[in-house]
């Protein structure tokens, strides 16, 4: 079965500065899908950022990138330019490429801070 | 975009009693929906696969008979909360997708409160 690890509970940022969450993941597949979830208080689920195992280049979302470590199971978010609105807790998540279930695995998320 | 609509937002219901849930996909066919629960300051733990027109996959250690889902059809799928206690307390989420590779849409959940 796949893991999803986040080892960091809880982050802090100022505005307008740059912050990195780690992401680490266990599988055996070759192919399969990393997401990035953003849960502000609405507790509304919110996809910030996709990426398939099989493309080499790093997604990129606007102010949110990721580092993809394909051989070092690692899928981190970065967040440029930090805002106010990007408080929230945000999850990782692995979804796997085939199987007729195709779900959606999550580690225990990192709640984000962001200071004035 | 695509929409999931969940209903109730919020619903207090006394031990015992049985509680539904409904999760709608506003404006697509939904083949799978996927439940969930998150427990406070905890992640969201997947508690059932539904497709539409066949029986629920059910993770381990979720009690199928006391949280049954419907998938009766393609923009409805619904949880019932059977003889709800007050360890069901919990906010539930659903997600919908028209098809395999198709993104994941959630709803905005449902804060249980079992008295």
């Amino acid at each position: 079965a796949q893991t999803v690890t986040q080892s960091q509970p809880e982050m802090s940022v100022q505005e307008a500065e740059t912050v990195t969450l780690s992401c680490t993941y266990d599988t055996s597949e070759s192919d399969y899908y990393l997401f990035w979830y953003k849960q502000p208080p609405s507790r509304q689920m919110i996809l910030v950022i996709r990426q398939e195992a099989y493309k080499q280049q790093n997604a990129t979302e606007n102010r949110f990138s990721v580092n993809f470590q394909k051989a070092a199971k690692s899928f981190s978010l970065k967040i440029s330019d930090s805002q106010l609105g990007d408080a929230a807790m945000y999850f990782c998540a692995y979804r796997s490429f085939t199987g007729t279930a195709s779900k959606l695995t999550f580690g225990t998320g990192t709640r984000l801070q962001v200071t004035l | 975009g695509a929409v999931v609509s969940q209903h109730p937002s919020w619903v207090i219901c006394k031990s015992g009693t049985s509680v539904k849930i409904e999760c709608r996909s506003l404006d697509f066919q939904a083949t799978t929906m996927f439940w969930y629960r998150q427990f406070p300051k905890q992640s969201l733990m997947l508690m059932a696969t539904s497709n539409e027109g066949s029986k629920a996959t059910y993770e381990q250690g979720v009690e199928k008979d006391k949280f049954l889902i419907n998938h009766a059809s393609l923009t409805l799928s619904t949880l019932t909360v059977t003889s709800a206690h007050p360890e069901d307390s919990s906010f539930y989420i659903c997600s919908a997708r028209a098809l395999y590779n198709s993104p994941l849409h959630f709803g905005n959940g449902t804060r249980l409160t079992v008295t």
